[in-house]
């Protein structure tokens, strides 16, 4: 079965660090494109960051410079370092694979989600 | 940056209604336009990519529109389980999402 399954989550100080993992069953990580989505309580979907399957990374300008997405290939496992992190990062995180052809890229599969809440 | 302005932000509808949800692009995103449904406390499931292209396992009462900088998510004989709420998604230029569309039972 493919599957996303996020970890990681809690509830950290403003200023303080947390790693997101995504542990991958049924397809490999490293071959496709994996993405991180958040969204806020009550909000709607934000995009946070892109990691290609040749390495390259791209973030949301809200992000960049405090996270650093990676992957474990042989744990077949993405992951989010969160670095600096402010009230306004608090929402939960979803992991998600890019489904990606020559005229399109879409979020085809999705983790469950894991909450991260920033507060002191 | 790419902004997707989608409307309206909510809906009341009846079952069997078609219902009609539009996603507007701040510049052309060519056919880089994806549409996702979302239930409370779950995660978004993909529903259309391309913007017409019907994700597998997806009922065929779902569909879209559109090119350029105006699309439409267009649900035919509306059902119990499509209470929910949807987002566009354009990728053409980074990911943005449009603020969602909450299908409420009318």
């Amino acid at each position: 079965e493919v599957q996303l399954v996020e970890s990681g989550g809690g509830l950290i100080q403003p200023g303080g660090s947390l790693r997101l993992s995504c542990v991958a069953s049924g397809f490999i990580v490293s071959s496709n494109y994996m993405s991180w989505v958040r969204q806020a309580p009550g909000k709607g979907l934000e995009w946070v960051s892109v990691l290609y399957s040749s390495g390259t990374t791209h973030y949301a300008d809200s992000v960049k410079g405090r996270f650093t997405i990676s992957r474990d290939n042989s744990k077949n496992t993405l992951y989010l370092q969160m670095n600096s992190l402010r009230a306004e990062d608090t929402a939960v995180y979803y992991c998600a694979r890019v489904l990606v052809g020559t005229t399109y890229d879409a979020f085809d599969i999705w983790g469950q989600g894991t909450m991260v809440t920033v507060s002191s | 940056d790419i902004q997707m302005t989608q409307s309206p932000s909510s809906l009341s509808a009846s079952i069997g209604d078609r219902v009609t949800i539009t996603c507007r692009a701040s510049q052309s995103i060519t056919t880089f336009l994806n549409w996702y449904q979302q239930k409370p406390g779950k995660a978004p499931n993909l529903l259309i990519y391309a913007a017409s292209s019907l994700q597998s396992g997806v009922p065929s009462r779902f569909s879209g529109s559109g090119s350029g900088t105006d699309f439409t998510l267009t649900i035919t004989n509306l059902q119990p389980e499509d209470f929910a709420t949807y987002f566009c998604q354009q990728s053409y230029r980074a990911r943005t999402f449009g603020r969602g569309t909450k299908v409420e039972i009318k």
